[in-house]
């Protein structure tokens, strides 16, 4: 069973705070990682993805990709209320599939 | 959302009532996939398409089936609905196999 696992939260930080989400996935043939954000009631849209072991910044986002380790994880720097949502991790099963298996999410809740 | 529309954007149904949910894309984009979005499971797979006819089965292909006769039509049928199947589903697209998913509103079916 390959699996994607996140702490569900819920994950408060105060605003202006980094906020760390965390993702471990089973299946070591995995080859891109994707982080998603849905607000509550919307569907999942694309926050970050990420092909290579290291890291990769886009604004205040920052994904970090550690295949030894079997991890991925998303950094979002001075957060804010609008970044409250469900963050979704997602894995490609292997390399070249259609089908990625999605953890069930981690809930951010940046406090004013 | 990346030119998806998703129709009926809301259906109660009865069980054992057919029920077709329709994803229309303007981008062009070769591959089309359904997932649906359950508490506690996440996001799953039920069937993807890599072009016209060309179909295949997700995770959780049970009591569904799929249609694409256009590039920019995919169509999700529920053959006789069940309770089980009361979920929001998203419609999602993408360029290439491993290239990131953009989603479609979402269908909330509710079956009784």
């Amino acid at each position: 069973q390959k699996e994607v696992e996140q702490n569900s939260g819920p994950l408060s930080v105060p605003e202006g705070a980094i906020a760390s989400l965390n993702c471990t996935y089973s299946d070591r043939g995995s080859q891109s990682f994707f982080w998603y954000r849905q607000y509550s009631g919307k569907s999942p849209e694309l926050i970050m993805f990420i092909y290579s072991n290291g890291d990769k910044e886009d604004g205040r986002f920052t994904a970090q990709l550690n295949k030894a380790s079997q991890y991925v994880s998303l950094l979002i720097r001075d957060s804010q209320p609008s970044d409250s949502a469900t963050y979704l991790c997602a894995v490609n099963r292997e390399a070249g599939s259609y089908q990625l298996t999605f953890g069930k999410g981690t809930k951010l809740s940046v406090i004013p | 959302d990346a030119g998806i529309t998703q129709s009926p954007r809301h259906k109660v149904t009865e069980t054992g009532t057919p029920v077709t949910l329709r994803c229309h894309q303007t981008e062009n984009h070769r591959y089309m996939y359904w997932y649906r979005q359950d508490p506690g499971h996440g996001l799953r797979l039920i069937h993807y398409s890599y072009g016209v006819k060309d179909t295949d089965k997700g995770e959780v292909s049970d009591g569904y089936s799929v249609s694409r006769s256009k590039t920019e039509d995919f169509l999700l049928t529920l053959e006789s609905a069940t309770s089980s199947q009361t979920s929001v589903y998203f419609c999602a697209i993408s360029v290439e196999r491993d290239s990131p998913l953009h989603f479609g509103n979402g269908t909330r079916l509710t079956v009784t």
